[in-house]
């Protein structure tokens, strides 16, 4: 069975700080996917990135980066000098290979960005 | 682009009530779901379907009914409305060979009250 969790459920960090968002995963399968979704007060998901199990390369995309490792099962998401419109729940999710792209959400970090 | 469509977009039911949460794509895609969102929760899934005519349980179906009489509609359907449904419920299209890529839908809002 597939697994996701995100240990923090606040975090408050003053504009221009970088936050870091953790998200440990469990799953059965070798290929497997790994998303970051922002959810802003709109209600909205809103796809950022996603990650297939064999690619453990690390990248940043605009003020976005992860940092993805398979040994210690995690994938944790990084907003380099947060801005107020980064305040949002953030959702990591897992979808294995052979699970018909059924997605398991972690329960979601809530980010606040202080002006 | 319309991608995935879900009506309504807010409802309050009564106890009791029933109603259908219904939800339309138009890319052809194969794979329809049915999550819903608790406050302060992830998301988790009601009902899938892989096609036409073939529908499967998620981890939280008591309550809910669904159908796939076209590749292009997955309804919803609650039966005997309770305030443990009050939640967001979100419909989300995908397809084999997509690397599990999901388009969700903008989500429906629903109060039993």
């Amino acid at each position: 069975a597939q697994k996701v969790t995100q240990a923090q459920t606040e975090i408050s960090v003053v504009e221009k700080e970088d936050v870091t968002l953790d998200c440990v995963y469990e799953t059965r399968d070798t290929t497997y996917y790994l998303f970051w979704y922002k959810q802003p007060p709109s209600g909205e998901l809103v796809f950022l990135i996603r990650r297939n199990s064999f690619d453990e390369q690390n990248e940043i995309s605009g003020r976005y980066s992860w940092n993805f490792q398979k040994s210690t099962s995690s994938f944790n998401f990084t907003i380099t000098a947060s801005q107020v419109v980064d305040s949002a729940v953030y959702f990591c999710a897992l979808s294995e290979a052979r699970g018909n792209n059924r997605l398991a959400f972690g329960k979601g970090n809530q980010v606040v960005v202080i002006p | 682009n319309a991608g995935v469509t879900q009506t309504p977009k807010f409802r309050i039911l009564k106890i009791g009530q029933s109603m259908t949460l219904q939800c339309t794509q138009d890319m052809n895609h194969n794979y329809m779901y049915w999550y819903r969102q608790d406050p302060g929760m992830g998301l988790k899934l009601i009902y899938y379907s892989v096609g036409a005519g073939i529908t499967d349980k998620g981890e939280v179906p008591n309550g809910y009914n669904v159908s796939r009489s076209t590749t292009e509609d997955f309804p919803l359907r609650l039966e005997l409305a309770a305030p443990s449904q009050t939640s967001v419920y979100f419909c989300a299209s995908s397809y084999p060979g997509s690397g599990n890529t999901i388009y969700f839908g903008e989500g429906s809002w629903l109060t039993v009250v």
